[in-house]
């Protein structure tokens, strides 16, 4: 069984600092991958950045970044730089070989100018 | 690569009726996805497929709802009858190992 938890159902920034959302799972497979997905107000899931469980090597794609710890099962993402267009809904989740893929309920962001 | 494509992107019904939502993945993708987003639930899995396969359905809410793969370029999820407490955004989502791309989601309003 797959499970998600992002204790943070929202939080704030103001433009140009950097967040960090946070995300705990539990997953019984050994092989697995871990994404964020960002959804804005028009509704379209974006996948942001993804990890393989297996590289230790945390996973950066521009300002975001994310520092995984796989003996603890997180998963958080560090957004640098905020910008007004990083403001969403945040989903964490992750996905292993039955390519079962189930959400956390998310965490919204608001970035203040 | 044209991406998900599903259809219709807003559908308003009433109650008691079928309903028909459609999907088309991204060729080459393996597994397909059907959620459901509401403010109170979250962004809920209904069921996914693998090589066109129901592999899990636990998330289908009740027989009401039905889900079918007939070959590797389309589904639909069919809700039949419909009920108001049914009104939600309904994705769909494909992928091979290392990620899925969703489609647009149909919203759909039962009145």
């Amino acid at each position: 069984a797959q499970t998600v938890t992002q204790s943070q159902p929202e939080m704030s920034v103001q433009e140009a600092e950097t967040v960090t959302l946070s995300c705990t799972y539990d997953t019984s497979e050994s092989d697995y991958y871990l994404f964020w997905y960002k959804q804005p107000p028009s509704r379209q899931m974006i996948l942001v950045i993804r990890q393989e469980a297996y590289k230790q090597q945390n996973a950066t794609e521009n300002r975001f970044s994310v520092n995984f710890q796989k003996a603890a099962k997180s998963f958080s993402l560090k957004i640098s730089d905020s910008q007004l267009g990083d403001a969403a809904m945040y989903f964490c989740a992750p996905q292993g070989g039955s390519e079962k893929l189930v959400f956390g309920k998310g965490t919204k962001l608001t970035v203040n100018p | 690569d044209a991406g998900v494509i599903q259809s219709p992107r807003h559908e308003v019904t009433e109650m008691g009726q079928e309903v028909t939502l459609r999907c088309k993945p991204i060729s080459g993708h393996n597994s397909l996805f059907w959620y459901r987003q509401t403010m109170m639930r979250g962004l809920e899995l209904l069921i996914y497929f693998n090589n066109n396969v129901p592999i899990d359905d636990s998330g289908m809410p009740e027989d009401r709802f039905s889900a079918k793969m007939p070959n590797a370029s389309f589904s639909t999820l069919k809700i039949q009858p419909s009920e108001p407490r049914d009104s939600a955004v309904y994705f769909c989502a494909s992928s091979r190992k290392g990620g899925a791309f969703f489609g647009q989601g149909t919203r759909l309003t039962v009145v």
